[in-house]
């Protein structure tokens, strides 16, 4: 079983404050890095699918980046606001098995 | 479009019974998959199917069965339920296996 890890577990921040997380995937056999936002008592719901190193993906103020030779991504939330507060799920699909998740991360963003 | 739809979103059942969980889509999609949801453990893949007809386990399948005889349904049968199948069950599909999923909105099942 591929090894996806994601870090922190969860995060506070204030209302207005930056904030970024990481996710860790197995460096060989790459396909595709996923990300999801779960808000509470919904389903989660894709915000970006990466597919190439170096990869930029930006939707309002969250953006993810992609790094599949040292095998991570970040995604940034830029001035956080109380309704970006969710679970962060990345997955990571590497080509010839199904796609796997992280646990996420869990933001709560205190106004 | 519907989306993703699955049925029932809340049921309890005693310890040796079986239920079946429906999912259905109309985005004509062909990998559909079933996930478990427990608290601390992320999301696991239970079984999943590449399009009508074929089926493939999972991270987790022992204890439940899965068929796909169209593209649009792919219900997941639990067979003899035990309590450690308590858990928020999800139904996604996408076009294909690299696609984002879409999710259904859960079935909460507890095992008593």
């Amino acid at each position: 079983i591929l090894n996806v890890e994601q870090s922190p577990q969860s995060l506070h921040v204030q209302e207005g404050d930056s904030t970024n997380f990481t996710c860790s995937f197995p460096s060989s056999n790459f396909y595709a890095l996923h990300w999801y936002r779960w808000e509470t008592a919904k389903s989660p719901e894709a915000l970006f699918v990466m597919t190439l190193n170096g990869d930029e993906k930006k939707k309002g103020r969250i953006s993810a980046t992609l790094n599949t030779k040292e095998g991570y991504s970040y995604l940034y939330i830029k001035g956080s606001q109380p309704e970006d507060s969710a679970t962060y799920l990345c997955a990571f699909y590497p080509g010839n098995t199904p796609l796997v998740f992280g646990k996420g991360t869990r933001l709560s963003v205190i106004a | 479009n519907a989306g993703v739809t699955q049925t029932p979103k809340f049921q309890v059942l005693k310890t040796g019974q079986s239920m079946t969980l429906q999912c259905a889509q109309d985005m004509n999609h062909e990998y559909m998959s079933w996930y478990r949801q427990d608290p601390g453990m992320g999301l696991r893949l239970i079984h999943y199917s590449v399009g009508a007809g074929i089926t493939d386990q999972g991270e987790v399948p022992n204890g439940y069965n899965v068929s796909r005889s169209t593209t649009e349904d792919f219900p997941l049968r639990l067979l003899s339920a035990a309590p450690s199948q308590t858990s928020v069950y999800f139904c996604a599909s996408s076009y294909e296996r690299s696609s984002e999923q879409y999710f259904g909105p859960g079935t909460r099942l507890t095992v008593t």
